[in-house]
């Protein structure tokens, strides 16, 4: 079984341009939800995908949009990026119908948008 | 607006001792909280949750004590061990039936000093 993975590890953007980042899932698992850490700050959810469906969004503007795919794996496309989306992006996958405490995280991508 | 809070950044420890990890909330209708840990370049990992409708929940060295009337839930690990050395953080879902979308505490770095 593995586990969930993302990339790529790092990324390195400027101003304006986009990005797409990329999280397969955990076998098994038909969920997706992304998070945003900034430094020092906790998780901040961005969206969920079930089903290929955006299945519920947190307080992020439209220029943050997903993908989901049949075999569950997911894209988190960011246009227009400022400095400010500089942080981690953690994807976690889980069971729609499993436990709440059966979320697992990816490592996270480090994006830096200077 | 963070509903879930955690006030200190950083925690330092003696092994052996008890660290004690707090977490404030301000929502009355969240009825499900999680703790988790995050070692560096690696994703937040499950350790334990609570439901509302108990006040304490243990498993091995971990204890989370739930005080419903303060909106505030700590971890105890005792006795804490240098492997325990992560950021935590405390978590909860805004609600039945919103999936994974859980709102995180700011975290806090503890060290514990062999």
């Amino acid at each position: 079984e593995t586990g969930v993975t993302q990339s790529p590890t790092h990324l390195i953007k400027t101003r304006g341009q986009q990005v797409t980042l990329r999280c397969s899932s955990q076998s098994g698992h038909n969920t997706v939800s992304w998070y945003q850490q900034a430094l020092g700050q906790g998780p901040q959810f961005i969206f969920q995908y079930y089903r290929e469906e955006e299945n519920g969004r947190g307080n992020f503007p439209p220029r943050f949009s997903g993908l989901q795919f049949p075999n569950y794996s997911s894209e988190l496309n960011v246009n227009a990026l400022e400095l400010d989306d500089s942080a981690l992006y953690l994807c976690a996958s889980s069971l729609a119908t499993g436990e709440m405490n059966e979320q697992f995280f990816g490592p996270g991508t480090r994006l830096t948008v200077l | 607006d963070q509903q879930v809070k955690q006030n200190s950044p950083s925690l330092s420890v003696q092994e052996g001792r008890i660290s004690i990890l707090n977490c404030d909330y301000t929502n009355s209708m969240f009825d499900y909280f999680l703790w988790y840990k995050k070692y560096p370049a690696e994703g937040p990992t499950f350790l334990i949750s609570i439901s509302s409708i108990k006040d304490k929940n243990e498993d091995g060295r971990f204890t989370v004590f739930l005080n419903k009337s303060a909106k505030h839930l700590s971890l105890h690990i005792v006795p804490s061990q240098p492997g325990d050395s992560a950021v935590y953080f405390c978590a909860a879902p805004p609600g039945m039936n919103t999936g994974n979308q859980f709102y995180f505490g700011t975290g806090t770095s503890l060290t514990v000093i062999p």
